[in-house]
């Protein structure tokens, strides 16, 4: 068990490129979900996946945003156009009883 | 919608003192709760959970944490905190019928003073 695992950890950006990150689950695990985490609050739910089916995504996770989980393994989260208001810490976990958290990736919009 | 609430933003103890950490959820069935913790730069890691049984729940670095339904709370405790226990601490209620997805409080920053 290697744990969940996030890539890249940090990323800078400029405002309009598109940002792509990758989530690597606990292997065993069906289910994984992705976070954002802004600077003094809690994570907030943006999506998760059944295996390899979207099953649930949040308001927050506006047009611009798309996740995908191929084969039900890995899954990725990207942005387009980004924006400032994109900054953040995003967070994968994977789990079905109790979510396990990755270390996150950070992306800043400048 | 279920809803956690962690009022203290900011809490300050000393080295050796005790520490309970506040946490009220809203949810309309069983909850089923968590606390973590996360350390700047961090992710999170798990520190206990309830879901049923002893409402006294035992969890890794000497925490533990008591289920109380008829306040709804589920408060963190630790008889004497060190200074590694510095760290952003958030209380979590899973969502059984919809994915069992985490709603989490703001979070308690916890400051340890020597």
């Amino acid at each position: 068990d290697t744990g969940v695992s996030q890539d890249p950890r940090h990323k800078i950006t400029k405002r309009g490129q598109n940002v792509t990150f990758r989530c690597d689950p606990i292997s065993e695990h069906n289910r994984l979900y992705w976070y954002r985490q802004t600077l003094g609050q809690g994570p907030e739910f943006l999506t998760y996946f059944q295996n390899e089916a979207q099953l649930e995504k949040s308001r927050l996770l506006s047009d611009r945003f798309s996740a995908e989980r191929p084969k039900g393994s890995f899954s990725t989260l990207e942005i387009q156009r980004t924006e400032q208001g994109d900054s953040a810490m995003y967070l994968c976990a994977s789990g079905d009883l109790t979510l396990h958290f990755g270390n996150g990736t950070r992306l800043t919009v400048t | 919608a279920q809803s956690v609430t962690q009022p203290d933003i900011h809490i300050t103890v000393s080295e050796g003192a005790s520490l309970e950490l506040r946490c009220n959820y809203s949810y309309g069935a069983t909850p089923y709760l968590f606390w973590y913790v996360q350390s700047p730069g961090q992710g999170l890691q798990l520190l206990l959970k309830y879901f049923s049984g002893d409402t006294l729940v035992q969890g890794i670095k000497g925490f533990e944490a008591e289920f109380k339904r008829s306040q709804s709370s589920f408060n963190l405790r630790k008889p004497s905190v060190h200074w590694s226990d510095a760290a952003e601490y958030f209380c979590a209620v899973r969502n059984n019928n919809a994915g069992n997805m985490l709603t989490f409080g703001g979070g308690t920053r916890l400051m340890v003073k020597p």
